[in-house]
């Protein structure tokens, strides 16, 4: 059973299209990371969300933490090949500083 | 370098066999982490130490597997009597440990094949 649910697992979409992944658990999280990984490379931090609805922007990118904090979405405005990369969401139990992580969505962005 | 440093990269051995894989984690981070991973998806928490408190160890697939740390520093993943299933990328990530929002920092993860 996985207890981090990401969708979706793979998408394929042009460049200038927008695009959303969702994270969803029926867990509470202390806080949720996102990081993006490349082929050959550990993954790197985006961002981390903490409060119940609370929304970040990175550039195009835009993360929200759910209101009950059991869930996340990511958002990219007009993408680019250079968004093109495995995107994993991590959830924190229990204010432990263990991390689980979601099976993760692959990015494929077109030119 | 100061980033979190693992090693082999690359590692074949044949079914049956023991491996050890390391992480040399960033000075002075408390928290340690291994992942396993397969192609292409999520992280499969395997084990987390943190400072001098017990591990979590709830994580490891079989008793086949096993990790230590040595002065709360660096690292060793062991795994026994290696089957073609523990085939996977095998990654270490370390952190400061000092509050509940820690970035994790990654290697750049153990390759393991198993024949």
């Amino acid at each position: 059973t996985q207890l981090l649910e990401q969708s979706p697992q793979f998408l394929s979409i042009q460049e200038g299209e927008n695009l959303t992944v969702y994270c969803n658990s029926s867990s509470v999280f202390s806080s949720l990371q996102w990081y993006r990984q490349e082929p050959g490379e550990g993954p790197v931090l985006l961002v981390t969300v903490v409060t119940g609805g609370e929304v970040k922007k990175l550039k195009r990118l835009t993360f929200q933490f759910g209101d009950a904090r059991k869930d996340s979405s990511l958002h990219i405005t007009a993408a680019q090949p250079g968004d093109t990369g495995l995107y994993l969401c991590a959830g924190e139990l229990d204010n432990t500083g263990k991390l689980i992580f979601g099976q993760g969505t692959t990015l494929q962005v077109k030119p | 370098g100061a980033g979190v440093s693992q090693s082999p990269s690359n590692k074949v051995t044949e079914k049956g066999k023991d491996v050890e894989l390391r992480c040399d984690p960033i000075s002075g981070h408390t928290a340690l982490y291994w992942y396993r991973q397969s192609l292409g998806q999520g992280l499969e928490f395997l084990i987390y130490f943190q400072g001098n408190s017990a591990p979590d160890k709830s994580g490891l697939p079989s008793d086949r597997f096993s990790a230590e740390r040595t002065g709360g520093s660096v690292s060793t993943l062991t795994i026994q009597r290696t089957q073609q299933e523990d085939s996977a990328v095998y990654l270490c990530a370390s952190s400061l440990g000092t509050s509940n929002t820690g970035e994790l920092f990654f290697g750049e993860g153990s390759r393991l094949t198993v024949l």
